[in-house]
């Protein structure tokens, strides 16, 4: 079945550094992507997405781009804030529509 | 700009007891969901909703579980007799097509059982 992998948290950055939390998903036909931010003590905030291969979603910044060679869709940010310290949540919703499917989360720590 | 609204924020209730968790969805929109997140996991689907009638649910969507949709704007998840593994947080979410639009979260309900 359909799959979603992120990188091991905490990551742990200080303000300015260069972000990237890795995802990569297993899925048959073409996934739509999405990323997703959960700040403390919020519900989930659609961040950024990708419907097709070599499609880039961006927003605030963060950037990601859909990798149908690698099966990735790794979340980058040139300088990350302290304003940033979520978790992060990679998704897709299979060709045949309907449900998200989550990756584990990534928990971002920005230390001023 | 429209939202996703969840009542209550935090529900706490007794093992055993019957739970509703309300939404509403977005107006324009036909998808429903609802997922669940235990602390510190993944969030989970549980179960679809189109047309006044259950799209797919998950294996975790027993028939402890219920959904329905009693009006034009509210939609509901009821467990009829709570477990303590029940306690998480609940989020609805809608969209305005199942494929490739995206899902617009609520901020979620916290249901602790007792």
């Amino acid at each position: 079945g359909n799959s979603v992998t992120q990188m091991e948290g905490p990551v742990t950055l200080s303000e300015e550094a260069f972000l990237t939390i890795n995802c990569t998903y297993t899925a048959t036909g073409y996934p739509s992507l999405f990323w997703y931010v959960q700040y403390p003590g919020e519900g989930l905030q659609l961040l950024l997405k990708a419907t097709k291969a070599d499609d880039k979603g961006s927003n605030k910044g963060f950037e990601a781009t859909y990798r149908k060679e690698t099966t990735s869709f790794h979340l980058e940010k040139g300088s990350v804030q302290v304003s940033d310290s979520a978790v992060y949540f990679c998704a897709l919703i299979g060709n045949q529509g309907g449900k998200l499917i989550f990756g584990q989360g990534t928990e971002l720590s920005v230390k001023p | 700009e429209p939202e996703v609204t969840q009542t209550p924020s935090h529900q706490v209730t007794q093992m055993g007891q019957e739970v509703i968790l309300r939404c509403v969805p977005i107006s324009n929109h036909l998808y429903f969901y609802w997922y669940r997140q235990i602390l510190g996991q993944k969030v989970e689907f549980l179960v679809s909703f189109y047309n006044n009638e259950i799209s797919e649910k998950s294996e975790i969507f027993d028939d402890q579980f219920s959904v329905e949709r009693p009006d034009g704007s509210n939609f509901t998840l009821k467990i009829r007799s709570t477990k303590l593994e029940d306690s998480a947080m609940y989020f609805c979410a809608s969209s305005g097509s199942p494929v490739t639009y995206e899902q617009y979260f609520g901020p979620g309900t916290r249901l602790t059982v007792t």
